[in-house]
């Protein structure tokens, strides 16, 4: 079976600092990967995907996250940090083995940006 | 709707009671999940409906807990004989493809069981 590992569970930056949160999973095959985020008080919602092609992908606030294979790893990058960006991020995996789209999560990360 | 709707948000319960959790998916969605996101445990994987196809039940952690989904719509998370270790939020999420679609998730359940 899949297993996805944060490495960092609580990140503490202060505003303009980039921030690199890293990925690892553990699945040979083909796989889907994911970023999601959850703000205070909100849903999680979709930070960025990657399916196929460019392994470097960009997703919404300046997001991106890199793909490489041979480390299974798809690490999630953001050059500045905002204020607005406190909220925790969840490594997501999604692994062919028939089983259709169902998700394996790292643990989180908490991220708190402090102004 | 819009989005993915749960209810009830929050469910206080007594230890030993059963449970019934709500989920309405995003209209056209044929796929729907349950996860449960523990204190410190991330989002664990608790059942997935496809269409008419067998539900995926891998997930779920006894027999206490069961889901059905009423045609091909609403889902109902069900858990039997509550116990203190089973509060957590309950979230379920929706999507359109099963393959490569995205999952887009509701507000989630707060489950306490005292």
């Amino acid at each position: 079976a899949q297993s996805v590992s944060q490495h960092n569970h609580h990140v503490i930056l202060s505003e303009a600092a980039s921030l690199e949160l890293g990925c690892n999973y553990s699945y040979g095959g083909t796989v889907n990967l994911f970023w999601y985020v959850q703000y205070p008080g909100q849903h999680l919602q979709l930070l960025l995907k990657y399916f196929s092609g460019d392994p470097l992908v960009k997703g919404i606030k300046g997001f991106e996250a890199e793909f490489i294979k041979s480390k299974f790893s798809f690490n999630l990058r953001k050059p500045s940090v905002q204020w607005s960006d406190t909220a925790e991020y969840f490594c997501a995996v999604n692994a062919f083995t028939g089983g259709g789209n169902k998700l394996t999560f790292g643990t989180g990360t908490q991220l708190k940006v402090e102004l | 709707g819009a989005g993915v709707s749960q209810s009830p948000s929050n469910k206080v319960t007594e230890k030993g009671k059963d449970v019934e959790l709500r989920c309405d998916p995003i209209s056209g969605h044929t796929a729907l999940y349950w996860y449960r996101q523990s204190l410190g445990q991330g989002l664990e994987f608790l059942i997935y409906f496809q269409g008419n196809s067998a539900p995926d039940k891998s997930g779920l952690p006894s027999d206490r807990f069961s889901a059905e989904r009423t045609g091909g719509s609403v889902s109902t998370l069900t858990i039997q004989r509550t116990q203190q270790e089973d509060s957590a939020v309950y979230l379920c999420a929706s999507s359109s493809d099963r393959y490569n679609g995205i999952q887009y998730f509701g507000a989630g359940t707060r489950l306490s069981v005292l």
